[in-house]
């Protein structure tokens, strides 16, 4: 059971590349969300879906798009990275809006 | 505005003595709090939660507390142990508007135990 899984570990881009940062989940859950936590910060909510074909911004959307076509991927999309993109991302899943998140290791991005 | 806040970033305890990790509120909204565990190059882990109607919960050497009327909690770990040591994120769930909720995170405290 591999839980949530994230790729890639590390990436540098460069101002004005895009990428898609991959998520996973192999528990069936309905619930999947992005986050980002910049040094000396709590995670900041991006976007989340509460099921295959839903999305919703969160607290920090701008710069990102998700889309959700099945329930086991929730991919998160940089159109034009900026120096402000530069921080870990967590993706996480929950089966019920009430349990707790399972996270995936992180993303650590850095924009130059 | 921080709704979640935990005041000490860092925290340095020995081998067998309490651990005592801190979080204060501003939302009354917040039904829900939960502490998660964070390890170097890993995503934090769930450790454990507690409800708005109650004001203790106990998990092994792990005991969350919950004063509503001072908007504050705290995990306590005894005995800490070398293992313990992580950063320890706080946070607080409310009901959305639109249905489901959400999590606030606090800043996290990195506890160091020491043998």
């Amino acid at each position: 059971n591999a839980g949530v899984t994230q790729t890639p570990k590390f990436r540098i881009l460069k101002i004005g590349q895009s990428m898609t940062l991959q998520c996973a989940q192999d528990m069936n859950h309905n619930y999947m969300y992005w986050y980002r936590q910049d040094p000396g910060m709590g995670l900041k909510l991006i976007y989340y879906s509460v099921g295959a074909g839903i999305t919703d911004k969160g607290e920090v959307p701008n710069g990102y798009n998700v889309s959700r076509s099945t329930t086991e991927d929730f991919p998160l999309r940089l159109e034009l990275a900026a120096p402000s993109q530069t921080s870990v991302y967590f993706c996480a899943s929950r089966g019920t809006e009430n349990s707790p998140l399972h996270f995936g290791n992180g993303t650590r991005l850095t924009v130059t | 505005d921080q709704q979640v806040k935990q005041n000490s970033p860092s925290l340095s305890v020995q081998e067998g003595r309490i651990s005592i990790l801190n979080c204060d509120y501003t939302n009354s909204m917040f039904d829900y709090f939960l502490w998660y565990k964070k390890y170097p190059a890993e995503g934090p882990t769930f450790l454990i939660s507690i409800s708005s109607i109650k004001d203790k919960n106990e998990d092994g050497r792990f005991t969350v507390f919950l004063n509503k009327s001072a908007k504050h909690l705290s995990l306590h770990i005894v005995p800490s142990q070398p293992g313990d040591s992580a950063v320890y994120f706080c946070a607080a769930s409310a009901r959305l508007t639109g249905g489901g909720n959400k999590l606030t995170f606090g800043t996290g405290t990195q506890l160091k135990v020491e043998l």
